[in-house]
């Protein structure tokens, strides 16, 4: 199936330090969403993108469907401790349905 | 809020053991999913259903098997399970065509198989 590559795997960073992570493939998808996957826990929908161009905040996360339609952005403000977990992207093509998720960003967050 | 549990956080069965696990969502979403995830592969599909008694294989169906019988919980079924099942299988649900994509997710169960 589609792959998509998201990078970094893993961030290190200090409390209060700027976060991006991105996504890429190689076909065009119609839509981008970005999860948050607390330890332990089920993946919870940050974000949904619709349109290429498009940028959608969700309190100090900003997301972008780039305009070429084969990546996406996410940014993290100002992060806090409870920032930390694995983001995913996920994306679907034009002609299917299902989605496809990355592999995960791995976020630590020190104090 | 959306709800979905699954019936068990963690599991432990043999190899070759028959393995039921179940997911309930209460906002009355048409579509179910069941996933699983393992380190560096991120999450990849098994099965889907779009509506009660009908399913659809996602992209790693072979070993499972699925039921829907009641809109509201999809089960997930391991014939007989192997080591290489040992995983964390997410369940999910999304509203109509839509809202297709903005997938619901249960905490998870973490299967091991011995």
């Amino acid at each position: 199936g589609q792959q998509l590559n998201q990078s970094p795997q893993s961030m290190f960073i200090q409390e209060g330090e700027d976060v991006s992570m991105n996504c890429t493939s190689s076909s065009i998808f119609n839509t981008w969403l970005w999860y948050k996957q607390d330890p332990g826990e089920g993946p919870v929908l940050l974000i949904a993108l619709y349109k290429a161009g498009e940028l959608t905040s969700n309190g100090r996360l900003t997301a972008q469907f780039g305009i070429t339609r084969k990546d996406s952005f996410l940014n993290i403000s100002a992060s806090i401790p409870s920032d930390v977990g694995i983001y995913f992207c996920a994306g679907q093509e034009t002609s299917g349905s299902r989605l496809t998720f990355g592999e995960g960003t791995q976020l630590t967050v020190n104090p | 809020d959306v709800k979905v549990t699954q019936s068990s956080r963690y599991l432990v069965k043999r190899t070759g053991e028959k393995v039921f696990l179940e997911c309930v969502q209460d906002m009355d979403h048409e579509n179910m999913f069941w996933y699983r995830q393992d380190p560096g592969l991120g999450l990849r599909l098994i099965y889907f259903s779009y509506d009660v008694k009908m399913k659809e294989k996602g992209d790693i169906p072979e070993g499972y098997s699925v039921s829907r019988e009641k809109k509201e919980r999809f089960s997930l079924i391991l014939e007989s399970a192997s080591t290489n099942q040992t995983s964390m299988y997410l369940c999910a649900s999304s509203f109509g065509s839509r809202f297709y994509n903005e997938q619901f997710f249960g905490p998870g169960t973490r299967l091991t198989v011995l």
